[in-house]
């Protein structure tokens, strides 16, 4: 069963921040957060393991709360560069992945 | 970048032909993943591999064959093409709770 995202879409201006979660019914091993831009390849931000951990990379970080089964992304002081699907995945331990349908994120000057 | 790459990357086939798309990569990596993309419905996982001729199916595998007959190569088949499997296709290598790196993707349209 795919993790569910929200929201499904956002309009950001520049300098703004954004909130991107991701929720699962099932224990979860880790979460993975990946970009995909448009005719390209998905390309991944950054992985989670199960012990409630925090991570972050520039402005981009994420949690996951391993009781909840639920993980956040957070982008501050958006860019334009930051524009794409943000797709998040989660791995119950087998090494399959199961990724969400994806949030559509616009930055707008 | 991580030494993935994908063939062919555009196909048009007509429906009930069989299609065989192929997956490369110089990393040595034991996992081997292919998916589809379809909007609405994110990725979705076809089969993968967890080692030579180690498969496993995965949440979308109706239709769909795969083999692994050396490290460095996995094959998904299409046995007998239809409309529904027009899709953007993705294969993906990585390591156990490690993250995953996805090749070019192959365009495929079944007419």
């Amino acid at each position: 069963q795919q993790p569910v995202q929200s929201p499904q879409a956002v309009i950001l201006r520049e300098g703004e921040d954004a909130v991107i979660n991701c929720s699962s019914s099932k224990a979860l091993y880790s979460v993975h957060w990946y970009r995909q831009k448009h005719g390209e390849a998905p390309v991944f931000l950054m992985i989670l393991l199960k012990g409630g951990e925090q991570k972050g990379h520039d402005k981009i970080s994420a949690s996951f709360n391993e009781k909840k089964q639920q993980s956040s992304l957070y982008l501050t002081a958006s860019q334009l560069s930051y524009s794409g699907t943000y797709f998040c995945g989660t791995e119950e331990g087998y090494q399959k992945v199961t990724f969400g349908t994806g949030t559509k994120l616009q930055v707008i000057p | 970048d991580a030494g993935i790459t994908q063939s062919p990357r555009h196909k048009v086939t007509e429906t009930g032909t069989p299609v065989t798309l192929r997956c490369h990569q110089t990393e040595n990596h034991r996992y081997m993943y292919w998916y589809r993309q379809d909007p609405g419905h994110g990725l979705r996982l076809i089969h993968y591999s967890y080692g030579v001729k180690d498969t496993d199916k995965g949440e979308v595998s109706d239709g769909y064959s795969v083999s692994r007959s050396k490290t460095e190569d996995f094959l998904l088949t299409l046995e007998s093409a239809t409309s529904s499997q027009t899709s953007v296709y993705f294969c993906a290598i990585g390591r156990q709770g490690s993250e995953q790196y996805f090749g070019p993707g192959t365009r495929l349209t079944v007419t």
